[in-house]
């Protein structure tokens, strides 16, 4: 069986700029979860979605957003990047909302210069 | 806000040794995970707790969650190189709908 798959698995952009990071879940899963997690430190939550709906939001800017799709894949988008955005981009699936064992993919590598 | 801290934040051991190392917080959690992350990968999940008090293994490895529901253990027994990674605590806020993570136990083996 497939795991979580991000896209791409790197990225440069510079400053001003949008992005976005696309993840396909683990077939059965409906909830997806994304998180930033910058070098030495262990990730921080962005967002969560269940049948497409966001269940949760984590203490980011108005620029991050993200949706999901009928076929519970997602997008999340970073509008007006800062050099500060630069990190490792996961996307997590678990089979519903609440479920809190959840699995990850490679993540997206995000450099704004 | 609800916090996990871990320790140490590295440990240097030699291939065949016992490691051990901890995960506490402030809150009570109600669900303890373990995860791995290599270089550039995302984490893996090693052991998920949910009762106080509980004892899981999972290969060399055990974790326990602590009475107190405020701290939790992950011990790994008889090391191999391809133990050498970041551990993470992570566990469920109040509103379930996301994981807070500790900083990371970085473990290195001595060669």
């Amino acid at each position: 069986d497939a795991g979580v798959t991000q896209s791409p698995t790197h990225l440069i952009k510079t400053r001003g700029q949008h992005v976005t990071l696309r993840c396909s879940p683990i077939s059965g899963h409906k909830s997806v979860s994304w998180y930033q997690q910058v070098l030495g430190q262990g990730p921080q939550f962005i967002f969560q979605y269940y049948e497409k709906e966001e269940r949760g939001r984590g203490n980011f800017p108005d620029r991050f957003s993200a949706r999901q799709f009928p076929n519970y894949s997602s997008e999340l988008n970073v509008n007006a990047l800062l050099l500060g955005d630069s990190a490792l981009y996961l996307c997590a699936s678990s089979f519903f909302s609440g479920d809190n064992e959840q699995f990850f993919g490679p993540g997206t590598r995000l450099t704004v210069l | 806000g609800q916090q996990l801290n871990q320790s140490p934040q590295s440990m240097f051991i030699q291939e065949g040794e016992d490691v051990s190392m901890n995960c506490t917080s402030s809150s009570i959690f109600n669900t303890w995970l373990w995860y791995k992350q290599d270089p550039g990968e995302g984490p893996v999940l090693l052991i998920a707790l949910y009762k106080a008090g509980e004892l899981t293994s999972n290969g060399r490895l055990t974790a326990q969650f602590g009475i107190t529901r405020k701290d939790s253990f992950l011990n790994i027994s008889a090391s191999i190189p391809s133990d050498v990674g970041i551990y993470f605590c992570a566990g469920p806020t109040d509103s379930n709908y996301q994981l807070i993570w500790g900083a990371g136990t970085k473990l290195i083996i001595k060669p």
